[in-house]
């Protein structure tokens, strides 16, 4: 069956960088679009980003433009999201996300996700 | 950026009831609709995408509707599991990917 299973949160101070991954098994991982989406303590879901199927292209929420980098290993099945420069407005539950396709944009499996805490 | 904006932020209703979830877009959208489910504690689940086509797995009784601007996501008989925050997303003119603000159905 499909998983997705997020690692690397942490308590992390503001102006610092976080490396998060996403481990993916039970599909061809290589097939699929990828997503990361953010969840801020008792708030809503917020999109910030999204990789082609091969890691040739990705788009960004303007909130973590120029900040946050997301890659693929599909060798290795794994997604990664690097934060850098980190506020204390990115502290959140950060999902990672499978595309139902390719650009497909729609969300059909989640990883559990990883808490990142910004913090002084 | 197309706005997605969810009516009426909580719903309070019984088991067995039917209940109307509204998400209104700020301008057309087609017909690039979809609803999630997120319970306590939880990853959101896909419900519905592209407003009416239901997910893998996804009960009968979870159907979409509408286009354009208006879209309804019907609950038609709600059982004790279904009580959770509900979201929408299009998927028109992205980036960015929008989400609704969520309502949050609620037993009465």
């Amino acid at each position: 069956q499909v998983q997705l299973v997020e690692s690397g949160g942490g308590v992390v101070q503001p102006g610092r960088s976080l490396r998060l991954s996403c481990a993916a098994s039970g599909f061809t991982f290589s097939n699929f679009s990828m997503h990361w989406v953010r969840q801020a303590p008792g708030k809503g879901l917020e999109w910030l980003a999204i990789i082609s199927y091969d890691g040739g292209h990705d788009y960004y929420a303007d909130s973590v433009k120029g900040r946050f980098t997301v890659s693929r290993d599909n060798s290795k099945n794994t997604l990664n999201l690097l934060m850098n420069s980190l506020r204390l407005e990115d502290t959140a539950v950060y999902y990672c996300a499978r595309d139902r396709g390719h650009w497909l944009i729609n969300n059909d499996y989640w990883g559990q996700g990883t808490l990142v805490t910004v913090s002084s | 950026e197309i706005v997605l904006t969810q009516s009426p932020a909580t719903l309070s209703l019984s088991p067995g009831e039917r209940a109307t979830l509204s998400c209104r877009a700020s301008q057309s959208v087609a017909t690039y609709l979809a609803w999630y489910q997120q319970k306590p504690g939880q990853a959101p689940r896909l419900l519905i995408y592209d407003v009416s086509n239901r997910a893998s797995g996804i009960p009968a009784r979870f159907s979409g509707s509408g286009s354009g601007t208006d879209f309804t996501l019907t609950i038609s008989s709600l059982e004790p599991e279904d009580f959770a925050v509900y979201y929408c997303q299009h998927r028109l003119n992205w980036p960015p990917v929008i989400f609704g603000q969520g309502t949050r159905l609620e037993i009465k």
